[in-house]
């Protein structure tokens, strides 16, 4: 299955500011998913990355806020924009398998102060 | 509205016993069910895949069961072990190429 890097692994960031997490993937991939997940709690879809068009946010999450970026087959940003302290949290990239499920960055924890 | 609840926030069991973790979810139509554990700090990570046209699954010590009429998952860890212990999680996929959505998770404690 696919491996995924991603950075930071955690930051401090002044509130309104923004923060661009970046997920490498060693392998093309169909597909990449950005999640948020709160302290003790599961993970909450953010969008799904597109290569080459506008990523597809679930509801709750505009584009403004969390703009992504796919330009290739293994490459993917999120980026939290003019942050706030209400999104600190972890924020996971994910990317599709078949048979050996889905894999997953180990995260960015962020905190906003 | 469309929801996935997992039973038991916590579930602490004594080591060797069989542990059961349930996934229930409405208004869901999946083409599969899988299962990921969570340790603290870390990325979840995939343990098994059901699809709907299956009964049942097994790898290793793991074993997980799909009724899409009770809409219900269990996951089974037999021979439970202390390093067992983490947050297990149900998730669900509509389709082959969709995203997928996530269960609220167990936390399993399994004591010596």
């Amino acid at each position: 299955s696919a491996v995924i890097s991603q950075k930071p692994s955690r930051d401090i960031c002044q509130r309104g500011t923004s923060l661009t997490i970046q997920c490498q993937v060693d392998s093309q991939v169909t597909m990449m998913f950005w999640y948020r997940q709160q302290p003790g709690q599961s993970l909450t879809l953010i969008a799904t990355a597109n290569q080459g068009s506008e990523a597809t946010y679930e509801s709750g999450f505009v584009i403004d806020k969390f703009p992504i970026s796919r330009p290739n087959l293994t490459f993917s940003t999120l980026t939290v924009s003019n942050m706030s302290p209400e999104d600190s949290s972890i924020y996971l990239c994910s990317a599709t398998g078949t048979e050996y499920g889905y894999t997953f960055g180990s995260g960015t924890r962020l905190t906003v102060v | 509205s469309q929801k996935i609840e997992q039973n038991s926030e916590a579930l602490n069991i004594q080591e060797g016993k069989t542990a059961t973790l349930t996934c229930n979810y409405t208004n869901y139509s999946p083409a599969y069910l899988q299962w990921y554990r969570q340790d603290p700090g870390r990325g979840p990570v995939f343990l098994l895949l059901i699809r709907e046209n299956e009964k049942e699954k097994r790898k290793e010590r793991l074993k997980v069961t799909f009724d899409t009429t009770l809409k219900q998952s269990l996951f089974h860890i037999t021979a439970s072990q202390p390093a067992d212990s983490a947050t297990y999680l149900c998730a669900l996929a509509e389709s082959s190429a969709s995203k997928i959505i996530f269960g609220s998770g167990t936390r399993l404690s399994i004591r010596p």
